[in-house]
């Protein structure tokens, strides 16, 4: 199926580092979404963004809406051993209904204690 | 519960057999949705639920494929003759409706088709 271009597709940072990834499409989204998914666990929403430009924090996260409407950015500032897992970017657009969201390939986050 | 639970946790199979997957979504929500997630790839759509309406079909990869959605609560995922492609990890999905960007996974199921 369809999916959205995430990167990096993994990294290892140092504890204390700050992490970035983003999530890039060849269409328009109305909404954005930032995902982590931790080993034998399903994905947690961590952050939603409706409209573009739009910036916004949770914790030691933030993450914007694109002014293209086609990218997303995260950020983790400060990371800490239990970052670890995988981030998952996901959009909506203009399709037909609003619950159909496309997901992006994840990024694997590694953080060196 | 308090969560979305999904069983079997594991499963093996061997190519051929039907598998049937389980969702029991967290009470009140009206939405269910059914992803599949191959090793090392982002989620897939398969079929979303929503009350009483007619599901949406269109992420099912072939006609092997076919969910229920009994009471409007728990949901089973069936796989018919099943292939070594079908190996992945299925996670069903809970939301409000309106609110589906707030989506409660569940564990998922592993399944190995052999």
């Amino acid at each position: 199926g369809q999916q959205l271009n995430q990167s990096p597709q993994s990294m290892f940072i140092q504890e204390g580092e700050d992490v970035s990834m983003n999530c890039t499409s060849s269409s328009i989204f109305n909404t954005w979404l930032w995902y982590k998914q931790e080993p034998g666990e399903g994905p947690v929403l961590l952050i939603a963004l409706y409209k573009a430009g739009e910036l916004t924090s949770n914790g030691r996260l933030t993450a914007q809406f694109g002014i293209t409407r086609k990218d997303s950015f995260l950020n983790i500032s400060a990371s800490i051993p239990s970052d670890v897992g995988i981030y998952f970017c996901a959009g909506q657009g203009n399709m037909r209904g609003t619950y159909k969201y496309i997901f992006g390939t994840g990024t694997r986050l590694k953080v060196l204690a | 519960g308090a969560g979305v639970s999904q069983s079997p946790s594991n499963k093996v199979t061997e190519k051929g057999k039907d598998v049937e997957l389980r969702c029991d979504p967290i009470s009140g929500h009206t939405a269910l949705y059914w992803y599949r997630q191959s090793l090392g790839q982002g989620l897939e759509f398969l079929i979303y639920f929503q009350g009483n309406s007619a599901p949406d079909k269109s992420g099912l990869p072939s006609d092997r494929f076919s969910a229920e959605r009994t009471g409007g609560s728990v949901s089973t995922l069936t796989i018919q003759r099943t292939q070594q492609e079908d190996s992945a990890v299925y996670l069903c999905a809970s939301s409000f409706p309106g609110r589906e960007e707030t989506q409660y996974f569940g564990p998922g199921t592993r399944l190995l088709v052999l």
